[in-house]
């Protein structure tokens, strides 16, 4: 199947300090792409839809300014975590959508551990 | 999310028999996927689906959807020590395929 990556994999960082997060889809060009959050033992929420060449849309309770999202090429969309503060440790997972599929699969990336200090 | 239940939120299953996860939703769906997720990793794709009634197999994991696109179920056949993980089905609630999960079921196999 296609193949989705994240970069990094792990981080630790500072209270205060910025991080950004890096999704690429290897081998499909995604339109759209998608940041989920997931806290330990709970299910992944949706975070946020990255438009490729247009601004993000949020969900509702995600503040837009705190999560920024660029989604500058057809292969790559970043999360910057702005600010972080130890409420924002957790583990976030991007997924593109393939359009090229019949059915439009939504394939997940491996996921970026977060832990704020 | 309460618009989606799954269930059991834990299976213990001794290796080799057969096994169900289910998935449930409030609202008819656009598109039910299933994933496995291994603890702290990314999620694997398994199945999709999106018109009533269908059914896919994929080595032996089964997937249905009901004819009413709101119940959906993981059916795995002679399980084995490779299945064991957490499974999670997301469901496409608006066909924007902005994806709500349900809260995984921890499936664990005893040889």
């Amino acid at each position: 199947g296609a193949v989705v990556s994240q970069h990094p994999s792990w981080v630790i960082c500072k209270s205060g300090t910025s991080v950004k997060i890096e999704c690429r889809s290897l081998d499909f060009q995604a339109t759209t792409m998608f940041w989920y959050r997931q806290f330990p033992k709970q299910s992944l929420m949706l975070m946020a839809t990255s438009n490729e060449g247009s601004k993000a849309t949020y969900e509702q309770g995600v503040e837009k300014d705190k999560f920024l999202i660029n989604h500058a090429s057809l292969t790559l969309s970043t999360l910057t975590v702005t600010s972080a503060h130890p409420e924002d440790s957790s583990f976030y997972i991007c997924s593109a959508r393939d359009p090229g599929t019949n059915q439009e699969t939504q394939y997940f990336g491996p996921g970026t551990r977060l832990l704020v200090l | 999310s309460q618009e989606l239940e799954q269930s059991p939120q834990s299976l213990i299953v001794q290796e080799g028999k057969n096994l169900t996860i289910n998935c449930t939703s409030s609202k008819t769906l656009y598109g039910l996927y299933w994933y496995k997720q291994k603890y702290g990793e990314g999620l694997i794709f398994l199945m999709m689906l999106q018109k009533g009634g269908e059914e896919k197999s994929h080595e032996k994991i089964t997937a249905k959807l009901d004819e009413k696109k709101q119940q959906s179920s993981l059916h795995i056949t002679a399980s084995q020590p490779s299945h064991a993980g957490i499974y999670l089905c997301g469901a496409d609630m608006s066909g924007a395929q902005k994806l709500v999960f349900g809260q995984g079921t921890r499936l664990t196999i005893n040889p």
